[in-house]
């Protein structure tokens, strides 16, 4: 069945780093791809999506590839800030859009 | 900005009991869900639902659980008799079209403790 890998956190980083949280999957088929994020006391957000390969989701600074080749969806952000601390999660979804999300990741960024 | 709303934030109860958890979706929207995340673990699906019925349902999604759209706002979540491992955080999610590319608004989330 389908599934998602996300790296293992928690992750701290200091304010201004260079972020890389690593998404890979696996999947029949060409699934669409999707970063959420979930900030303390709030419910998921979608931050960015890809529907197809090669395409690059990118919002708030954050971008991430959607590679076919390596079946991975990693999620980066050239200078992180305090107020990207939360909980990133990666997931799929396939034709009835039920989605298939990874562990997720907690990102703490120290001022 | 539109938001998905549910209630209780947490709830406490024994085993055995009875719980609903409920959420009001979107107004426009026409897909409803229902995710859980227990401690430490993935968010998995547990059910979707469309035009007043199910839609798709996970293994998870036993004969314990039953969801309902009793008024055209709220979309609940029944567990008929709480088990421990049913200790969770809920998520209720909509969205306005289906589809592989359409986003699904998600609440905050219950949190529901089994003793």
């Amino acid at each position: 069945g389908n599934s998602v890998t996300q790296m293992e956190g928690p992750v701290t980083l200091s304010e201004e780093a260079f972020l890389t949280i690593n998404c890979t999957y696996t999947a029949t088929g060409y699934p669409s791809l999707f970063w959420y994020v979930q900030y303390p006391g709030e419910g998921l957000q979608l931050l960015l999506k890809a529907t197809k390969a090669d395409d690059k989701g990118s919002n708030k600074g954050f971008e991430a590839t959607y590679r076919k080749e390596t079946t991975s969806f990693h999620l980066e952000k050239g200078s992180v800030q305090v107020s990207d601390s939360a909980v990133y999660f990666c997931a799929l979804s396939q034709r009835a859009q039920k989605l298939v999300f990874g562990q997720g990741t907690r990102l703490t960024i120290n001022p | 900005e539109p938001e998905v709303t549910q209630t209780p934030s947490h709830q406490v109860t024994q085993m055995g009991q009875e719980v609903i958890l409920r959420c009001v979706p979107i107004s426009n929207h026409l897909y409803f869900y229902w995710y859980r995340q227990i401690l430490g673990q993935k968010v998995e699906f547990l059910v979707s639902f469309y035009n007043n019925e199910i839609s798709e349902k996970s293994e998870i999604f036993d004969d314990q659980f039953s969801v309902e759209r009793p008024d055209g706002s709220n979309f609940t979540l029944k567990i008929r008799s709480t088990k421990l491992e049913d200790s969770a955080m809920y998520f209720c999610a909509s969205s306005e079209v289906q589809g592989y590319s359409g986003e699904l608004f998600f609440g905050e989330g219950s949190r529901l403790t089994v003793l």
